[in-house]
């Protein structure tokens, strides 16, 4: 069966500090890759997403950056960090064949 | 306007009730309906999904899709305090090699079932 993780689980950071997000996908290969920021009360913003190893797509211009260097694992970072950054952050797949998207488990970052 | 409108509730119910959640939506290009269940502070769960018009049933749960009203529901029979969370529906206009699957989300309905 399919596994996403996500870590680190919890975070505060402060303003200006770099970010670096794993998320890491077993039991699959070639998976559409998804991250999403949710706000407290607030539905799912989707971020960026990806198709295959090297292939990103930004949906929000913003002060994040996603990287996917191998097949099962997708990386979003920042160099330095907003106020406004701060959220749920989930990573979710899909199969190349489906539309069901799976979610990890989520990183609630918190900026200071 | 949004293109998915959910009512945020929250929806408080005792215990053994039916529950109804809905979502209405505009972009009629939509074919393919899902509801995810989010526990506080986890990520969301694939409880359901249809790609047609009509009832899909699984266990206490019931999905229904009106695509001439643009509408879709989620029933829960006999609900249960397991299945106090926050209900997300999500649908997609289409599925491409180079998009991969292209959610739109509600914004969820915050659901307790009161023992």
């Amino acid at each position: 069966s399919q596994t996403i993780h996500q870590w680190p689980a919890t975070l505060v950071q402060p303003v200006g500090s770099p970010l670096s997000l794993e998320c890491t996908v077993e039991g699959t290969s070639n998976p559409n890759l998804y991250w999403y920021r949710q706000a407290a009360g607030r539905g799912l913003q989707l971020l960026f997403y990806s198709v295959g190893i090297g292939q990103i797509s930004s949906e929000v211009p913003q002060n994040l950056s996603a990287s996917r260097p191998q097949d099962r694992q997708f990386i979003l970072s920042s160099k330095k960090l907003l106020l406004s950054d701060s959220g749920f952050y989930l990573c979710a797949w899909s199969s190349q064949a489906a539309l069901e998207q799976y979610f990890g488990p989520g990183t609630r970052l918190t900026v200071t | 306007q949004k293109e998915v409108e959910q009512d945020p509730g929250p929806l408080s119910v005792p215990e053994g009730a039916i529950v109804s959640l809905n979502c209405t939506y505009s972009n009629s290009a939509f074919q393919y309906f899902m509801w995810y269940r989010q526990y506080s502070r986890k990520g969301p769960e694939l409880l359901m999904y249809t790609y047609s018009s009509g009832n899909k049933e699984d266990g206490r749960f019931t999905a229904q899709v009106d695509k001439s009203s643009k509408y879709i529901s989620l029933f829960i029979r006999d609900s249960q305090p397991s299945d106090s969370a926050t209900y997300l529906c999500a649908m997609s206009a289409f599925f491409g090699e180079t998009s991969g699957s292209r959610l739109t989300f509600g914004e969820g309905t915050q659901l307790t079932v009161n023992p």
